[in-house]
């Protein structure tokens, strides 16, 4: 079975400074990685996707992700807050088994301080 | 560019009553995708249709839930004799079919948020 942990269920960092998410995974398979963010009352958006051609993912709105097998990580960044960026974001691994669901970490909700 | 659409975006029902919702995918996915998520959670996986088969059931969807896409197009969710335990936001998604063993993204709806009184 697969598993997402996300540690930290609120982040707090001040506009301008570096953003990061933790997400580790655990999965029997060479997994799919995904961050997806979510505004209040809203579907999810992707960010970005991890699908083995580059350990280092970029995605929209400034946010990079990389991952490390080593350590079963997927760690989501962003050099320099922006007050837009204060939402709900959640990890996901998929892939597994041939099965198509995502399985979902509990989310991370993102303050940012002015 | 059309993304996926769900109605209702809200659905206010007494306990013991019936309700479904509709979603409609991007027009060219095959896949199209349901999951449920309560308040300061993750969304969990309920069902996944390529075309018109159900292809995969969580443990999740009880006797009381049905999904159907009698088309291949659009798919309806009910859930009979809702709980108050249903209250949650119901999430649709679509992907393409993909290469097999591949992994495609999948694009959400807005949601569906159900409240049961």
């Amino acid at each position: 079975a697969q598993s997402v942990t996300q540690l930290g269920s609120h982040v707090s960092v001040s506009e301008g400074a570096l953003v990061l998410l933790r997400c580790n995974y655990s999965s029997s398979v060479p997994p799919y990685l995904f961050w997806y963010v979510q505004y209040p009352n809203q579907g999810l958006q992707l960010l970005l996707k991890y699908t083995s051609a580059a350990t280092l993912v970029k995605g929209i709105n400034g946010f990079e992700a990389e991952f490390k097998k080593s350590e079963t990580s997927f760690h989501l960044t962003k050099p320099s807050a922006h007050m837009s960026d204060a939402a709900e974001y959640f990890c996901a691994v998929g892939g597994g088994q041939g099965a198509q669901k995502l399985v979902f970490g509990q989310g991370t909700r993102l303050t940012i301080n002015p | 560019d059309t993304g996926v659409s769900q109605n209702p975006r809200h659905k206010i029902t007494k306990r013991g009553q019936n309700v479904t919702f509709r979603c409609d995918p991007i027009s060219e996915h095959n896949r199209l995708y349901w999951y449920r998520q309560t308040l300061g959670q993750g969304p969990e996986f309920l069902t996944y249709f390529q075309n018109e088969a159900q292809l995969e059931k969580s443990r999740l969807l009880s006797d009381r839930f049905s999904a159907e896409r009698p088309k291949g197009s659009f798919s309806t969710l009910e859930i009979q004799r809702t709980e108050q335990g249903d209250s949650a936001m119901y999430l649709c998604a679509s992907s393409p079919l993909g290469l097999a063993g591949t992994q495609e993204t999948q694009y959400f709806g807005p949601g569906t948020r159900l409240l049961v009184l």
